[in-house]
């Protein structure tokens, strides 16, 4: 059965401190793997991975894929009260199926 | 931009009423897709359509329906409302199955009483 396991589940931390959200995966024939972030309601999109070893980056955010140990982080340098969210991770499988993990839910205190 | 609305933000039912949930896209996508998200749980896929009138069931159709009569508007009917029905419900549509992104609306907060 494909599953993707985020962690930790949950994270608080001070303003101004780094943070890396790990995603790992067990999914049939993998195609991509997606970062979301989901403030108060519609999740929006971050990140698509497709090959190891490539950082994306966006900002204070990057990501990178390692398919030889079927994991993805997410880093958020210098952490900001905006960043507070839950982040999702998401796999899709060779039936173009999102396999989604449950979340980490990020608090940033001030 | 791609625009996904749904019809409503919060609703309340009571156990065995019928209920409507509505999703409208602006951008031509093909498939539109309905999850729900509860704590712990993240997000689960009722079901996808990938085309007018074509639905797929996803991994918990069990007690919902879905109606996608054009293409901009995918509906979800829960025929029976239940206490375990209570959720965060949850559209996205993509361009095509291969387009990776899903872009999602905001949400329709369920209570059932």
């Amino acid at each position: 059965e494909d599953k993707v396991v985020q962690s930790p589940l949950s994270l608080v931390v001070h303003e101004g401190d780094t943070v890396t959200l790990n995603c790992s995966y067990e999914v049939t024939n993998f195609r991509s793997l997606l970062w979301y972030k989901q403030e108060k309601k519609a999740p929006t999109f971050l990140f698509m991975l497709t090959s190891s070893g490539i950082e994306k980056k966006s900002g204070r955010l990057s990501s990178i894929l390692d398919k030889k140990e079927l994991f993805s982080i997410l880093n958020i340098t210098a952490t900001q009260t905006g960043d507070s969210a839950i982040y999702l991770c998401a796999v899709k499988n060779s039936n173009y199926q999102l396999i989604w993990g449950a979340g980490t839910k990020l608090i940033i205190k001030p | 931009d791609v625009k996904v609305t749904q019809s409503s933000r919060y609703l309340v039912k009571r156990t065995g009423e019928k209920v409507f949930l509505e999703c409208v896209q602006d951008m031509d996508h093909e498939n539109m897709f309905w999850y729900r998200q509860d704590p712990g749980l993240g997000l689960r896929l009722i079901y996808f359509s990938y085309d007018v009138k074509m639905k797929e069931k996803g991994d918990i159709p069990e007690g919902y329906s879905v109606s996608r009569e054009k293409k901009e508007r995918f509906s979800l009917i829960l025929e029976s409302a239940s206490t375990n029905q209570t959720s965060m419900y949850l559209c996205a549509s993509s361009l095509s199955l291969a387009q990776e992104t899903q872009y999602f609306g905001p949400g329709t907060r369920l209570l059932v009483l």
